[in-house]
């Protein structure tokens, strides 16, 4: 069974660091870019970044909302996608969902986790 | 960035209706496009990708149409299960963005 599961979600208060992760089992993780994509309470989904699989370079790309302060890794030994999260601040605050995403020749995220929530206040 | 859309935000319908949404985009995105389906505390689903083709084990009755700039899913007949939120996604370039959400809601 593909499944993905996201943890490291935490009550934080702004300018720290949170790294959120997800694990995935039932499939190839290293033939798969991998997506974050949130989404603020009561409100729409905004996506955050992906890192592409290391065949197509393992290079990321994020939102303009988070670009310089959060980071995508991948470790295909473990199957594991990272989401390192600096200089947290309050807009941060959502649940985090990751999904396994197909790039061509379309971008589609076809699998996903149920979330974790990541809440930034003083 | 481009901005997607959608209309309309929110729309009321009885099991058996036709349900149609639409998703604009601020530029052309040829048939880079998504449909999206969230049930309430659930991730999102995928239904279509690359504007009109079937996500495997989605019913038939969602159907995705458009390019360019317009885009549109259909809910041929709309059945309880299918009472959710649907995003649209333009994947034309990066950033990403979603369309604001359409919420179907039972009549």
């Amino acid at each position: 069974e593909v499944q993905l599961v996201e943890s490291g979600g935490d009550l934080i208060q702004p300018g720290r660091s949170l790294r959120l992760s997800c694990k995935v089992s039932g499939f190839t993780f290293g033939s798969y870019a991998m997506s974050w994509v949130r989404q603020t309470p009561g409100k729409g989904l905004e996506w955050v970044g992906f890192i592409r699989s290391k065949a197509y370079g393992g290079t990321t790309e994020f939102a303009a909302s988070v670009k310089g302060r959060f980071t995508i890794s991948r470790d295909d030994s473990k199957s594991i996608a990272y989401l390192q999260m600096n200089s947290l601040k309050t807009e941060d605050t959502a649940v985090y969902f990751c999904a396994r995403t197909v790039t061509m020749p379309h971008y589609y995220m076809d699998v996903w986790g149920t979330g974790t929530t990541v809440t930034v206040s003083s | 960035a481009i901005q997607m859309t959608q209309s309309p935000s929110s729309l009321s319908a009885s099991v058996g209706d036709r349900v149609t949404i639409t998703c604009r985009a601020s530029q052309g995105i040829r048939n880079d496009l998504g449909w999206y389906q969230q049930k309430p505390g659930k991730a999102p689903k995928l239904l279509i990708y690359a504007a009109s083709s079937l996500q495997s084990g989605v019913p038939s009755r969602f159907r995705g149409s458009g390019s360019g700039t317009d885009f549109t899913l259909t809910i041929s007949s709309l059945q309880p299960e299918d009472f959710a939120t649907y995003f649209c996604l333009q994947e034309y370039n990066y950033p990403l963005t979603f369309g604001g959400g359409t919420k179907v809601e039972i009549k």
